[in-house]
């Protein structure tokens, strides 16, 4: 079945507290993209990807990275995350650029104490 | 960035008509207008995309104003499944950033 995978589903963490969330899709798809949504204020993209070891930050990359060493994955990075990071987040995927159909995963719920 | 308004909120019947609105005054001539929507506690899905001209699929069809500053949704018999929050955003061709507005809930009453 073509998706995208997300883990950790929900995640409960501390301040500072170094941690990765996992996206990977199985469609080939070069473009791929973090999002995070917060009530009110819709979905913002943190970083995207156009292909393997392209990358770009969005419209809030502050406080993230990302890598993308093989197209089917594309994992978010906090190195110390922080309370205002409190937040639902999606990676998406498309067959070749933002203009195409974007695929979403099921969206990781991040907790920061 | 070129940016979208919607309303809040919106609220239908079912089995009739639903005309969701959207404002980009500010597209530029390569901008494409993408419609999704995201169903309670799940990501967003592709609902229908266009350029210049309307668009019909499955789902939806697109209207898009011959200035392009505005476009509207319309499903065209809306059931309680359809129910759920819809975003309009303009994806910028020279650019890989995909911009999100606040979208509109959607209510479908039985």
């Amino acid at each position: 079945e073509a998706q995208v995978t997300q883990n950790p589903r929900y995640l409960i963490t501390v301040t500072g507290k170094k941690l990765t969330v996992t996206c990977s899709q199985n469609m080939n798809h070069e473009y791929m993209s973090w999002y995070r949504q917060d009530p009110g204020l819709g979905l913002r993209q943190i970083y995207y990807s156009m292909n393997v070891e392209v990358t770009d930050k969005g419209d809030v990359p502050e406080g993230y990275k990302v890598s993308r060493k093989e197209k089917r994955n594309f994992p978010l990075i906090l190195e110390s995350p922080s309370p205002n990071q409190t937040s639902l987040y999606f990676c998406a995927s498309s067959r070749q650029t933002q203009l195409d159909t974007q695929y979403f995963g099921p969206g990781t719920r991040l907790t920061v104490l | 960035d070129a940016k979208t308004t919607q309303p809040n909120s919106m609220e239908s019947n079912e089995e009739e008509p639903v005309h969701l609105p959207c404002n980009h005054s500010t597209i530029s001539g390569t901008d494409y207008i993408h419609w999704y929507r995201q169903l309670p506690s799940q990501g967003p899905e592709y609902v229908i995309h266009g350029l210049t001209s309307n668009v019909n699929n499955r789902m939806a069809s697109l209207a898009i104003a011959e200035d392009r500053k505005s476009s509207t949704l319309i499903l065209h018999r809306a059931t309680l499944r359809d129910a759920a929050v819809y975003y309009c955003i303009l994806i910028v061709t020279n650019a890989g950033k995909s911009t999100f507005g606040d979208g509109t809930t959607l209510t479908v009453k039985p």
